[in-house]
């Protein structure tokens, strides 16, 4: 699990409740992701940011937020409008290459996750 | 559009004897390939990777893996399983242009004593 924490490692929201998951980096990555994973499933990207102030929306990003104010933090808040939040959430970050014009990532590195259990 | 396929939802093998989990993809140029490892309730682990140069990548815990272009294949191998390995592989690949990396669903390894 490296240098990313996750916390808390299991959270409860309520009907109607927003609740936020923290992800923070010591490893001064570029690149910071949100995945959900569902039992029996792969990844899915949530949102993925690739420098402060900055992010873009991933495969299932309605019902979530994030922000990006600092490189080492990425935090991810599960809104209301999230029907079935029910899920185990991961954060990654990754070094970010810039050349010919693109820009692209190296190995990304995860935290240990979130569970999160609706009431 | 890039993709990656694990075909097989499960593999079981007995303990000391080889075990392969197998992985093909599809990108647009050459690709980057990566594969993780994941224990329950915990966040995925990384085990090796292949850029470039010589198609047999070796990584972490006795694992290795092959590159093969013309088959589009990067399948997991290693010469001699243990019950630790029992755990959820992924295998993952980005195309060099691409900013985004795309697992696929999974493997469940399964090694019995």
């Amino acid at each position: 699990d490296g240098g990313i924490t996750q916390s808390p490692k299991y959270l409860f929201r309520k009907e109607g409740q927003n609740v936020t998951l923290s992800c923070e980096q010591n490893l001064n990555h570029d690149a910071m992701y949100w995945y959900r994973q569902d039992p029996g499933q792969g990844l899915r990207l949530i949102y993925y940011s690739q420098i402060v102030n900055d992010f873009q929306k991933g495969d299932i990003a309605e019902g979530y937020s994030v922000s990006r104010e600092k490189k080492e933090s990425f935090p991810l808040t599960v809104t209301s409008a999230q029907k079935n939040p029910t899920a185990f959430y991961l954060c990654a970050s990754s070094i970010m290459f810039s050349g010919s014009g693109s820009s692209y990532q190296e190995t990304q590195y995860f935290g240990p996750g979130t569970r999160l259990l609706v009431l | 559009a890039q993709s990656v396929a694990q075909p097989e939802d499960q593999v079981n093998v007995a303990e000391g004897n080889p075990l392969t989990v197998k992985c093909t993809y599809s990108v647009s140029g050459n690709p980057y390939l990566f594969w993780y490892v994941q224990y329950p309730n915990r966040g995925l682990q990384f085990l090796l990777k292949y850029i470039t140069g010589d198609n047999l990548v070796k990584g972490s815990y006795g694992f290795e893996a092959e590159f093969n272009k013309s088959q589009t294949s990067f399948h997991l191998k290693k010469p001699s399983a243990l019950v630790s390995d029992s755990a959820l592989y992924f295998c993952a690949v980005r195309d060099h242009s691409a900013s985004k990396i795309i697992f696929g669903s999974g493997t469940r390894l399964s090694i019995r004593p």
